[in-house]
This record gives C-alpha cells, sequence and structure tokens, in this order.
C-alpha cells in the first residue's frame, strides 16, 4: 500500500478482554516496529522486526503482550487480558533497510487508539 | 527505547512569530530526526541529520545535528496557523529509535 496501515483506528475493550492489532507496513519494508504513545507523552518503544524475526522485544511492557509478523508483511500485537493501563495509543512504523538512500527514513501509520475500561 | 530530553515540554506561538525547541541525550546518536504530530495521526517526518554538525533546512524549517551528537534543536520560522501540533524529537542507532517526550505548539489567542 501507499503508507503504514493499522485497524483497528478505534477499539474499546472491557478490562481482562484480549485485544489484536493489525499493521500493514509499506509494501517492500523489510523493518517493522510497534509503538505506544500514552496520553500526553512520547513514544515508547515495544518491538521490532526484520523480517519475520523478532531481534528486540526487550519494550515490550510484560508477558501480557506479544507480536509476530507473517510473510515479511503484516504484523499482529496481541494484548492478553487487558488492564486499565493500556489504555494508549499503538503506532506501527515501517523502514525500506534495503535502499541506502531512504534507509532510515520511518514512516509510522496513523494509529490504533486503544481504551480499556 | 530511552526517552530524550525535549524542551520545552509546551509554546504558545503567535503567527509570524520564529519557534525553537531542542533535545539533548546522555547517548551518542547516529542519526537525529525530527517528527511532527496532529491529532489523530502519526508523527510525519520533517527533517533527517546525518552527520554531526549538519544544519539542514526544509522550507521555514531549519535543524541541526549537534557536534557533540548528543543534541539537536529545531527552528521554525514565521510561524503559521498550521504550525501547531506536537513536535517529536528523535535520534536514532541503528535500527532503533528513541523519542523525546515532545513539545506542544499551540496558537496563542
Amino acid at each position: 500500500g501507499a503508507g503504514v496501515s493499522q485497524s483497528p483506528s478505534n477499539k474499546v475493550t472491557e478490562k481482562g478482554k484480549d485485544v489484536e492489532l493489525r499493521c500493514d507496513p509499506i509494501s517492500g519494508h523489510t523493518a517493522l516496529y510497534w509503538y505506544r504513545q500514552s496520553l500526553g507523552q512520547g513514544l515508547e518503544f515495544l518491538i521490532y522486526f526484520q523480517g519475520n524475526s523478532a531481534p528486540d522485544k526487550s519494550g515490550l511492557p510484560s508477558d501480557r503482550f506479544s507480536a509476530e509478523r507473517t510473510g515479511g508483511s503484516v504484523s499482529t500485537l496481541t494484548i492478553q487480558r487487558t488492564q486499565q493501563e493500556d489504555s494508549a495509543v499503538y503506532l506501527c512504523a515501517s523502514r525500506d533497510t534495503s535502499d541506502p538512500g531512504s534507509g532510515n527514513t520511518i514512516y509510522f501509520g496513523e494509529g490504533s487508539w486503544l481504551t480499556v475500561v | 527505547g530511552q526517552q530524550l530530553n525535549q524542551s520545552p515540554q509546551s509554546m504558545f506561538i503567535q503567527e509570524g512569530e520564529d519557534v525553537s525547541m531542542n533535545c539533548t541525550s546522555s547517548s551518542i546518536f547516529n542519526t537525529w530526526l525530527w517528527y511532527k504530530q496532529d491529532p489523530g495521526e502519526g508523527p510525519v517526518l520533517l527533517i533527517a541529520l546525518y552527520k554531526a554538525g549538519e544544519l539542514t533546512s526544509n522550507g521555514r524549517l531549519t535543524a541541526q545535528f549537534g557536534i557533540t551528537r548528543k543534541d539537536s534543536f529545531l527552528n521554525i520560522s514565521a510561524s503559521i496557523p498550521s504550525d501547531v501540533g506536537i513536535y517529536f524529537c528523535a535520534g536514532q542507532r541503528d535500527y532503533k529509535l528513541s523519542f523525546g517526550a515532545g513539545t506542544t505548539v499551540t496558537v496563542r489567542a
């Protein structure tokens, strides 16, 4: 696609339920990132994918959070047994590491706004 | 990723004013980036800086990569109403970006 696409754009869920957030990166981008943005805060790194593998998942806040990427493209971030403190915007970003000219340009999606009530 | 120290946290502007914000870090970065985020949108890249000491302009925006590689500033000249939003600095080392907490720019009534 033309840009990074995320779904759902908004999600309200009850505490204790599981949620899945989806990211479609820019076609051909090998690197994919998940960030979390809480109200009035900067962006908090969650996980980095290169292809289908995740060499850095150090930012996942607890074992309730997991992510996978299949086919070197779509990624899913799953939050199990959601808590109110999970309410935030979850941003996905991708980067084309094969192009030295644009290798440092990271493009963000519009985010998935999660509210846990 | 680690947080960068971004200041000011917020500012009020009048149309036509120049705006300045900066970021500092205790760590060295290979690349400094400045993003702008409008309400309900993801961050959009404004300027990327790749070399220590580099000064880069993009229209009314000017940014510099500090000589120590631990800081950067962004200037907006002759601000206009659509400059309002949240500006984030980001330092990149290898694949990882670390972000500042953002500078919220609003229009002074």
